[in-house]
């Protein structure tokens, strides 16, 4: 199947710094990718469509000032979690489809 | 009514037995179907994909779509304490620019 990587896997920072993390389609382009967030024992949640060339899409209640996303090219999207506070501590999870859909080893983000 | 339903479980069986996943939705334009695999901490794995009706057989694994019924299943014989994971049944009704519609996952443990 198609490969999607994603970067870093852990980061922990501090409150009020800002955290990138990139995801990569390695085998296939992507004009659209997808964010999620994973809380525990939880299902995902759907953050936000990334679309190659133009602005994300986000779902209702996500701030998309928090959430930066750009996805300046075919294969990688990244998501910049600006000014990041204790409770954006999750697990952030990109995906791209080609039908089916492939997902990232994802990123957990702890904020201290 | 949620669009995707899926038991959290938890499911407990022994080695060697067969389980049995399912899901349930309400909308009837879905058409791709999948079912993925999500160890604790790690990105979902893709364990099967099936376009509209019909069975999908891939070694241990058996995916099942009854459109008529709105109802979708995941056989795993001869179950291994490896397969011990959550799995999650997702589905869409498009591809392109679509993001998945998740089930909340069923956790399972396959005891040795």
């Amino acid at each position: 199947g198609a490969v999607v990587s994603q970067h870093p896997s852990w980061v922990i920072c501090k409150s009020g710094t800002s955290v990138k993390i990139e995801c990569r389609s390695l085998d296939f382009q992507a004009t659209t990718m997808f964010w999620y967030r994973q809380f525990p024992k939880q299902s995902l949640m759907l953050m936000a469509t990334s679309n190659e060339g133009s602005k994300a899409t986000y779902e209702q209640g996500v701030e998309k000032d928090k959430f930066l996303i750009n996805h300046a090219s075919l294969t990688l999207s990244t998501l910049t979690v600006t000014s990041a506070h204790p409770e954006d501590s999750s697990f952030y999870i990109c995906s791209a489809r080609v039908v089916e859909a492939f997902f990232g080893q994802g990123t957990r983000l702890t904020v201290v | 009514q949620k669009e995707v339903e899926q038991d959290p479980g938890p499911l407990s069986v022994p080695e060697g037995a067969i389980v049995s996943l399912n899901c349930t939705y309400s909308n009837s334009a879905f058409q791709y179907f999948m079912w993925y695999r999500q160890y604790s901490r790690k990105g979902p794995e893709l364990l099967m994909y099936t376009y509209s009706s019909g069975n999908k057989e891939d070694g241990r694994f058996t995916a099942q779509v009854d459109k008529s019924s709105k109802y979708i299943s995941l056989f795993i014989r001869d179950s291994q304490p490896s397969d011990s994971a959550t799995y999650l049944c997702a589905m869409s009704a498009m591809v392109a620019g679509t993001a998945l519609i998740f089930g909340k996952g069923t956790t399972l443990s396959v005891s040795s």
